[in-house]
């Protein structure tokens, strides 16, 4: 069965910390990977994309890494504010399909 | 620009009652998902659209019923709701099959007693 997983499901740290989001799948041979953002009772915002072709892409403060080999991304977010407190869901696309299979996120609180 | 609006934000229903969430897209986009989000479960799919007049299964659709007669729309009914159908939906579409990404609208919780 293809899955997403998300480790760990929280996390708090302390502001202008440097910190690393956790995303797994079980098929190498990805389509593509998306990493959302949800902030409570709002729906989902798009982060960074990564096609399976790419190793990683860069916003501002955040760095998405992907190594498929290893079934692996990471999300890098470099010097945490408060305003970074929120969900953090990543999304895959397995090759056959066409539809995102979500993790069930991690829920980072950044501590001022 | 709208990108993805979901219509109503809110809604109660009692049980066997029926009731659609409307999706609409202003962005040409070809592909149109509706999820459900439920605590510790995740997004699950529930039903997709790869284009006008085309409706497919996903992987929690009992209970539900979609139609996409325009292209810009996408409509998830519940015919008789069911406490089990209390979460939060969401709308999303793609320009593809989500090679450039999805775009999520802001979501409907529905709450069934």
């Amino acid at each position: 069965k293809q899955e997403v997983t998300q480790i760990p499901a929280a996390l708090s740290v302390p502001e202008g910390e440097n910190l690393v989001l956790n995303c797994s799948f079980t098929d190498s041979a990805i389509y593509n990977l998306q990493w959302f953002r949800q902030d409570p009772g709002k729906g989902l915002t798009s982060l960074l994309l990564i096609q399976s072709s790419q190793r990683e892409q860069t916003s501002g403060r955040l760095n998405a890494s992907l190594d498929k080999s290893s079934g692996r991304s990471t999300l890098y977010i470099a010097a945490s504010q408060p305003g970074d407190s929120a969900t953090y869901l990543c999304a895959v696309i397995f090759p056959g399909t066409y539809k995102y299979i979500f993790g069930t996120g991690t829920r980072l609180k950044v501590l001022a | 620009n709208a990108g993805v609006t979901q219509t109503p934000k809110f809604r109660v229903l009692k049980t066997g009652q029926s009731m659609t969430l409307l999706c609409a897209q202003d962005m040409n986009h070809e592909y149109m998902y509706w999820y459900r989000q439920d605590p510790g479960m995740g997004l699950r799919l529930i039903h997709y659209s790869v284009g006008e007049g085309t409706t497919a299964k996903g992987e929690v659709p009992d209970g539900y019923n979609v139609s996409r007669l325009k292209k810009q729309n996408f409509l998830l009914g519940l015919e008789s709701a069911a406490p089990s159908q209390t979460s939060v939906y969401f709308c999303a579409s793609s320009l593809t099959g989500g090679n450039y990404g999805y775009t999520f609208g802001s979501g409907t919780r529905l709450t069934v007693v």
